[in-house]
């Protein structure tokens, strides 16, 4: 079946470090979402990908799609306590509606 | 102000005993999904309505029903509760035909006793 893999699981960073999380298609995407869960929260959308190449910036996130349309990356620079959470990608194939998630990336800000 | 609402919050039942979680939305959309979450995984999409269309997640169980009685209201009804069912439930909306976006509620974390 059509899968999303996200890499890595977890990632322990110092504050002011960056933090990257990546995820693979194993299908052509129609448009790609990511979504950031905070602990004991419930996931919420970031920003949507939609074309071949496509890089935006939200202040200090940096969210890419890959030329096939196959993978995509986000970017935190400077991570800051606030960042802490799960991040979630989330493919939609071209034949389908229905999102496929990742599994998600938790975020933690080492003390 | 909150788009997609979820009743109760917090809802403890006894193994076996029928529970039903609601979910209702101001946003208008033709999609209501359901998805079980357990601690550090990934939602795992149970079910979802589009429009009054029901499309079942072919490794759901049995044990788990839903409804969705008009465009606002979905209901999750889980017939025999197990201990193995205790997690945060999530309903989450998206309008298929626009920007497909999910907007969740805050979900309802079940505990079984």
């Amino acid at each position: 079946g059509q899968q999303v893999m996200q890499i890595p699981q977890y990632q322990h960073v110092q504050e002011g470090e960056d933090f990257t999380t990546y995820c693979n298609s194993s299908t052509t995407l129609s448009n790609i979402q990511w979504y950031k869960q905070r602990p004991g929260g419930h996931p919420v959308f970031l920003i949507q990908l939609v074309k071949s190449g496509e890089v935006k910036k939200q202040k200090r996130l940096t969210f890419q799609f890959g030329e096939a349309k196959k993978n995509s990356s986000l970017h935190i620079t400077a991570t800051q306590t606030t960042d802490v959470g799960t991040y979630f990608c989330a493919g939609q194939p071209d034949s389908n509606y229905q999102l496929i998630w990742g599994a998600g990336t938790k975020l933690i800000i080492k003390p | 102000d909150a788009m997609v609402i979820q009743n109760p919050r917090y809802q403890v039942t006894q193994f076996g005993k029928p529970v039903t979680l609601s979910c209702s939305q101001t946003l208008n959309h033709n999609v209501m999904y359901w998805y079980q979450q357990k601690s550090s995984q990934a939602p795992k999409l149970l079910f979802h309505y589009y429009d009054k269309d029901f499309n079942n997640e072919a490794d759901t169980p049995d044990n788990f029903q839903s409804r969705r009685p008009n465009t606002s209201f979905c209901f999750l009804d889980i017939r025999s509760p197990g201990l193995g069912d205790a997690a945060m439930y999530l309903c989450a909306t998206s309008r298929v035909g626009g920007h497909n976006i999910q907007y969740f509620g805050a979900g309802t974390r079940l505990s079984v006793l």
